[in-house]
């Protein structure tokens, strides 16, 4: 079945420190969207990446999209204490609904 | 501006209680409605989803059902709960110029 998998499944990085994390897929993608969950809150939607190698900034944040569009990461520089909370790629199921698939998250936890 | 509203936010409810949930969408008209449950520090799981109502998809067999007798109302409930019910239940829509994902505020359900 359709697998969307994302690493690390938790991250603690001291206030300042670069964070990523990665969504990876078995399959090619037709784009892939980013979520943040603030701890407590609901997922908030962020962006999302079309082409082949695409990449798009927000800020410290900076999205990428695969060249095979089969993988994408979302990197923050300089992290601080704002950034805290779960990050979630989707992308459209194969199953043909149209529905968005979530990745498995990543927890991100800064440390002051 | 559309705005989605879940109620209760807060639910303890005993084992094989019956449960109900509510969803509602304003500012958009036919839209396509979700279910989801998220687990303590887990991700996101599909569990319905309507195209219109009266018209239900279910994508994993379970203890829950869900029904949409207007067209911005989405339901979710159960006749008897069960312990492995408890989770952080979202409703979400699709939308927006990305056609992204739209999340309520959620209702935390504890089963005792």
């Amino acid at each position: 079945g359709q697998q969307v998998m994302q690493i690390p499944q938790y991250q603690h990085v001291q206030e300042g420190e670069d964070f990523t994390t990665y969504c990876n897929s078995s399959t090619t993608l037709s784009n892939i969207q980013w979520y943040k969950q603030r701890p407590g809150g609901h997922p908030v939607f962020l962006i999302q990446l079309v082409k082949s190698g695409e990449v798009k900034k927000q800020k410290r944040l900076t999205f990428q999209f695969g060249e095979a569009k089969k993988n994408s990461s979302l990197h923050i520089t300089a992290t601080q204490t704002t950034d805290v909370g779960t990050y979630f790629c989707a992308a459209l199921s194969q199953t043909g609904a149209n529905n968005l698939f979530f990745g498995t998250g990543t927890r991100l936890t800064v440390i002051p | 501006s559309q705005t989605i509203h879940q109620w209760p936010a807060t639910l303890v409810q005993p084992v094989g209680s019956p449960l109900s949930l509510e969803c509602t969408v304003e500012g958009t008209s036919n839209p396509n409605l979700y279910w989801y449950r998220q687990a303590a520090g887990r991700g996101l799981q599909l569990l319905f989803y309507s195209v219109g109502i009266g018209q239900i998809s279910s994508e994993v067999p379970q203890n829950l059902s869900a029904s949409r007798p207007q067209d911005r109302q989405f339901i979710l409930s159960s006749k008897k709960l069960l312990l492995s019910d408890s989770g952080f239940y979202l409703c979400a829509w699709r939308g927006g110029v990305h056609n992204e994902q739209f999340f309520g505020p959620g209702t935390r359900l504890t089963v005792l």
